[in-house]
């Protein structure tokens, strides 16, 4: 079975500041993972995913995310948070050896950004 | 940038009508799937759809649900008889193939009284 856990369902970082919403994972075999945000009334936006390879991907609008294979995270970072930053953020996984399709989400961690 | 759409933005019902969610694809994708998210809780998977039939389907995806391609452009998500657990924000979802990355509508929000 797959699982995501967000442990934080709120961060909150001055703007400015480096921010990291936290996500961990299980699955069986290798796992595809995503991150997606939600701004209020909007769908979700694809921010970026890994697959293989590099262990830091890096995203839209400054985002980036580190694999730890050992830990089974991946926590999303920014180095410099802006007020636009503030959303819901959700971790997403699935298997890559498995023939399953469906993502498996996490509860999700809302970022606030203080002016 | 094409995007995944999705009508209405919202829907009220009556408990045991069926309604029917209307989704438009990114064109050239070939994998569609329907998630929801009922108010506070995770997003969920119900179905994903390929070559003119269902490739999976979770759990939640009882025999009230069905899903249909009828031309080239729409998917659809119908609920036979509306029960009040089925209020939800659902989302639509498409992949170019299945593993590439899913992008989603911005949902429809389903009230059953």
């Amino acid at each position: 079975a797959q699982s995501v856990a967000q442990p934080e369902d709120q961060v909150n970082v001055a703007e400015g500041n480096p921010l990291t919403v936290k996500c961990t994972y299980s699955v069986s075999g290798n796992p595809y993972l995503f991150w997606y945000v939600q701004y209020p009334n909007r769908g979700l936006q694809f921010l970026l995913k890994y697959i293989t390879g590099d262990n830091l991907v890096k995203g839209s609008y400054g985002f980036e995310a580190e694999f730890n294979k050992s830990q089974t995270s991946f926590h999303l970072k920014k180095p410099s948070a802006l007020v636009s930053d503030s959303a819901l953020y959700f971790c997403a996984v699935r298997s890559l050896d498995t023939g399953r399709r469906a993502l498996t989400f996490g509860s999700g961690t809302r970022l606030q950004v203080q002016p | 940038e094409p995007e995944v759409t999705q009508t209405p933005s919202h829907q009220v019902t009556q408990m045991g009508q069926e309604v029917i969610l209307r989704c438009v694809p990114i064109s050239n994708h070939l994998y569609f799937y329907w998630y929801r998210q009922i108010l506070g809780q995770k997003v969920e998977f119900l179905v994903s759809f390929y070559n003119n039939e269902i490739s999976e389907k979770s759990e939640i995806f009882d025999d009230q649900f069905s899903v249909e391609r009828p031309d080239g452009s729409n998917f659809t998500l119908k609920i036979r008889s509306t029960k009040l657990e089925d209020s939800a924000m659902y989302f639509c979802a498409s992949s170019v193939r299945g593993h590439e990355t899913q992008y989603f509508g911005p949902g429809t929000r389903l009230l059953v009284l």
